[in-house]
């Protein structure tokens, strides 16, 4: 039942390490989104899909890839971990404007 | 950047109405107000939304200045579950449909017994 959701839930890993954060919404929702937020908290955009297509991409390092097999999906691929990665990262979808974002739980990423 | 500006924190009574003030004196004429709010690290939860008029829902209440320089969100009988980070957001615009919600740093409600 539930609208966005997020796996997993928690991930441990060490620096260097690839890492994959999965993400599945199931409100026929056309964009999806991933935003991170940092040990101070604040909420930060990453990346858009919208079908499937990357229409926002802010800046971020190349070794974050997402990637949307299909409009309900959207997938977060990191290569090579560092710390400064540690973080809570939420999936989001939304339909058109001015329609509100659904949020999934987050991961809580722990780079050691 | 985040185009609103509001206070760090705010205490509030247990059953009394609580009112959160957002300024966005650079919201333009076509840009909606959203406010969503955030409990202990869960996932942001989307709460109400408006353009020129007050809205209501089942949760809150909006009221919009006229010149749209300002809001405010009421919670009218807030309990010790609304404790929360609040977040009041301008989507900013982009070229089709490249629009997104910048967060600030939000409003520390803590609703006291």
């Amino acid at each position: 039942d539930t609208a966005v959701s997020q796996t997993p839930k928690y991930l441990v890993t060490q620096m260097g390490n690839d890492k994959s954060i999965k993400c599945e919404q199931n409100l026929g929702h056309d964009t999806m989104y991933w935003y991170k937020q940092d040990s101070k908290k604040f909420l930060k955009i990453m990346f858009s899909y919208n079908n499937k297509e990357l229409i926002i991409n802010e800046t971020v390092p190349n070794r974050f890839s997402p990637k949307s097999p299909d409009k309900a999906h959207l997938n977060l691929h990191i290569n090579s971990l560092e710390l400064g990665d540690s973080a809570v990262y939420f999936c989001a979808s939304s339909q058109a404007p001015p329609r509100g974002y659904t949020f999934g739980s987050g991961t809580r990423l722990t780079v050691v | 950047d985040a185009k609103t500006t509001q206070p760090t924190s705010m205490d509030c009574a247990e059953g009394r109405a609580a009112n959160l003030p957002c300024n966005h004196s650079t919201i333009s004429g076509n840009e909606y107000v959203y406010w969503y709010r955030q409990i202990h690290s869960q996932g942001p939860q989307y709460i109400i939304h408006g353009l020129k008029n007050n809205e209501t829902n089942e949760m809150a209440s909006l009221i919009i200045t006229e010149d749209r320089k300002s809001s405010t969100l009421i919670l009218p009988h807030a309990t010790l579950r609304d404790t929360a980070v609040y977040y009041c957001i301008v989507r900013v615009e982009g070229s089709g449909n490249t629009g997104k919600l910048i967060f600030g740093q939000g409003t520390t409600l803590q609703v006291k017994p």
